[in-house]
């Protein structure tokens, strides 16, 4: 594709609900990243998939959060019971490679979450 | 634990006036240092990457130096526009595919 896309852009749940993001990386990148951006912070990493597996997911804050990426392409980040303190903008990246550090990773426009 | 912190947190400014973005961090140790632009409602976009024995890139009206030793970037924008009003984000790798996030600098340029 020619970005990142990332959908809903939106959503709104209430407490205790379980949600789904999902980020479609560009065609061919086999590393993909997200992040978690809450209001005038940058964004925090929460977990990094090199092809299918999750390379490092030590910046998910909990067991509440997980993240799959079935057939290395598409990626969905899910979080469960969801809390008021879980509400941001989850931010997916990807880049070519092997997440070499001197890649660019290209970021998604991101999914804005808000738990009421 | 590295840091970084970006200076100031908000700017407004008239067009046309030159400007300097601060970012430091708290680890010299760091592989290279990124700086992004991110626009209201939408995700980061890359504008300058500098390895860690560079000490300055240049693209357009943007030059953004470092200063390892120190532990200092800054981010120069020439002749600001309207159309450069963003929050521009400074990240540092420290030997790993994780950034570390300043929490950035919102910019107006006014006209």
């Amino acid at each position: 594709g020619a970005g990142v896309s990332q959908t809903p852009s939106n959503k709104v749940t209430e407490k205790g609900k379980y949600v789904e993001l999902r980020c479609d990386p560009i065609s061919g990148h086999t590393a993909l990243y997200w992040y978690r951006q809450s209001l005038g912070q940058g964004p925090e990493f929460l977990i990094y998939f090199q092809g299918t597996g999750a390379a490092d997911d030590s910046g998910l804050p909990n067991d509440r959060f997980f993240a799959v990426r079935p057939e290395g392409s598409v990626s969905t980040l899910k979080i469960q019971r969801t809390e008021r303190g879980d509400s941001a903008v989850y931010l997916c990246a990807s880049s070519l490679t092997s997440g070499a550090l001197q890649e660019t990773q290209y970021f998604g426009p991101g999914t804005r979450l808000l738990v009421l | 634990k590295q840091e970084v912190t970006q200076i100031p947190a908000a700017l407004s400014v008239p067009e046309g006036e030159n400007l300097v973005l601060n970012c430091s961090f708290t680890d010299s140790a760091i592989y290279n240092l990124q700086w992004f632009r991110q626009d209201p409602g939408k995700g980061l976009t890359s504008l300058l990457l500098i390895q860690s024995s560079q000490r300055e890139q240049t693209s357009g009206r943007l030059n953004a130096s470092l200063d390892k030793s120190s532990g200092r970037s800054t981010l120069y924008i020439a002749a600001s526009q309207p159309g450069d009003s963003a929050t521009y984000l400074c990240a540092v790798h420290g030997g790993s595919y994780i950034p570390t996030f300043g929490r950035g600098t919102s910019l107006i340029v006014h006209p």
